[in-house]
């Protein structure tokens, strides 16, 4: 069981904005930072935001990230087809002399 | 160009050692800043984080793996290597590798990955 949780699945039809959450405690997600992950089907992770909500260069500012005190959120705006994949959150932990806790994922169904 | 690439025996049976190597290029372990993590996931799970070494050859462990982890560098070929003592079939996963970027300001991250090593625990 994932100290940082997310709900395990999402869906939205093209063209419409959904977001994920992802809630952790005040050893995490409330002192550091948030990065966010999207994984297509067979595929290794790929970085979508990190520091919270900065973008990569490459990935389309459709993606936007945010956080508050001990949550975190991924929107993906006018969403596509090719957006259909599983999304995690990662942060670090400042317990047990420190650790990276992944979110347990979230399924994002394009209707 | 950041490449990473994962090798290791794909079988492994139950109580035998896991030994990993981690292969990049694009980048240098002695610059500050860089690390590099061993990330794993079992088939159909979550991703689950085990080890990150840094440029200064500071160790750090996933806690509840730590007493059966031992990660090290060598700068000098461009490798880490990830040791996972007494395997179990439960740590049946696909570990990856992954360059993670370490700030003061930006944190942790993981902006770079390799394609990923299938491992099997079956005897």
């Amino acid at each position: 069981q994932s100290v940082l949780t997310q709900p395990p699945s999402a869906s939205g039809t093209p063209g419409q904005r959904v977001t994920i959450s992802c809630s952790g405690s005040s050893s995490n997600i409330g002192s550091n930072t948030v990065s966010w992950y999207q994984q297509l089907p067979g595929t290794a992770p790929k970085l979508l935001i990190y520091a919270n909500n900065q973008r990569p260069s490459g990935v389309p500012d459709r993606f936007s990230g945010s956080k508050s005190d001990t949550s975190a959120s991924l929107a993906i705006s006018g969403l596509q087809s090719e957006d259909e994949a599983e999304y995690f959150c990662a942060a670090w932990d400042d317990n047990l002399h420190g650790r990276v806790l992944f979110g347990g994922g979230t399924k994002l169904t394009v209707l | 160009q950041v490449t990473l690439r994962e090798s290791g025996p794909a079988l492994v049976k139950p109580t035998q050692s896991l030994t990993l190597t981690c292969s990049f290029s694009g980048f240098s372990l002695t610059t500050t800043g860089m690390c590099v993590s061993w990330i794993r996931q079992p088939p159909g799970k979550a991703l689950e984080w085990l080890a990150l070494i840094d440029w200064d050859d500071d160790k750090y462990y996933n806690t509840s793996l730590k007493t059966r982890l031992a990660i090290s560098k060598d700068t000098s070929r461009n490798q880490v290597v990830l040791t996972v003592t007494n395997m179990d079939p439960l740590d049946t996963a696909t570990y990856y590798c992954a360059r993670t970027l370490s700030g003061y300001t930006y944190g942790y991250y993981f902006d770079h990955w390799g394609q990923g090593t299938l491992v099997t625990v079956s005897s």
